[in-house]
């Protein structure tokens, strides 16, 4: 079976603080994902990467920034926080070069920036 | 742009009763689609996707949907809801090409009564 583990669940910062969620996946998929999860507001994508060192932005990539240094791990980069980016984090992962295939998810981390 | 819209915020629906959930999307082509089951607490699980071919797909826990071209639609139906059933389900859209992600609807949650 497909993994991607998101090393937290659980998260509280303060403000301004420099946050770090990262993402690892163990089936040697090409691209990977991050999404921010509101109520009301579904998924929303803020940045993806389609191969190594490679990253695009997302709808919503203000106030992120991203790293993937190996093909497994992909981390997002709060630079600093702020309250509204209190929110659920779901990273995916997805096989082949065609950007529209089936995402795997982990299960989340939920950030609350005090 | 791609986008997806799920008119239904919320759905109630006695168990065992019959269940369609909508989803509309904007795609120049035909685009790849999918239905994604969150339970409380958990990741996104994929129901059902639908690259090209039969325009009736089947999915996991007795769900199915139906690709419908010319309403651009790809509601998700269940001809008998169990009270396990009760979650939020996400609509996404993709592209067939390299460098692109998914888009997801805003989500139903479908609560069940007994």
């Amino acid at each position: 079976d497909v993994k991607v583990t998101q090393s937290s669940r659980y998260l509280v910062k303060r403000t301004g603080e420099k946050v770090f969620l990262e993402c690892v996946q163990d089936m040697d998929h090409e691209n990977m994902f991050w999404y921010r999860q509101d109520p009301g507001l579904g998924l929303r994508l803020i940045y993806f990467s389609y191969d190594v060192k490679m990253k695009e932005k997302g709808d919503i990539p203000e106030g992120y920034s991203v790293s993937r240094e190996k093909k497994e791990r992909f981390s997002l980069i709060l630079e600093s926080a702020s309250t509204n980016q209190t929110s659920m984090y779901l990273c995916a992962s997805s096989l082949g070069a065609t950007g529209g295939g089936e995402l795997f998810f982990g299960e989340g981390s939920r950030l609350t920036v005090l | 742009a791609q986008s997806v819209t799920q008119p239904d915020i919320h759905i109630t629906v006695s168990e065992g009763a019959s269940l369609e959930l909508r989803c509309n999307y904007s795609y120049g082509a035909t685009p790849y689609l999918f239905w994604y089951v969150q339970s409380p607490g958990q990741g996104l699980q994929l129901l059902l996707k639908y690259f090209s071919g039969d325009t009736l797909v089947q999915g996991i826990k007795g769900f199915e949907a139906e690709f419908k071209r010319s309403q651009s639609s790809f509601n998700l139906r269940k001809p008998s809801v169990h009270w396990s059933d009760a979650a939020e389900y996400f609509c996404a859209v993709g592209a067939p090409q390299a460098g692109t992600a998914l888009i997801f609807g805003k989500g139903t949650t479908l609560s069940v009564s007994s």
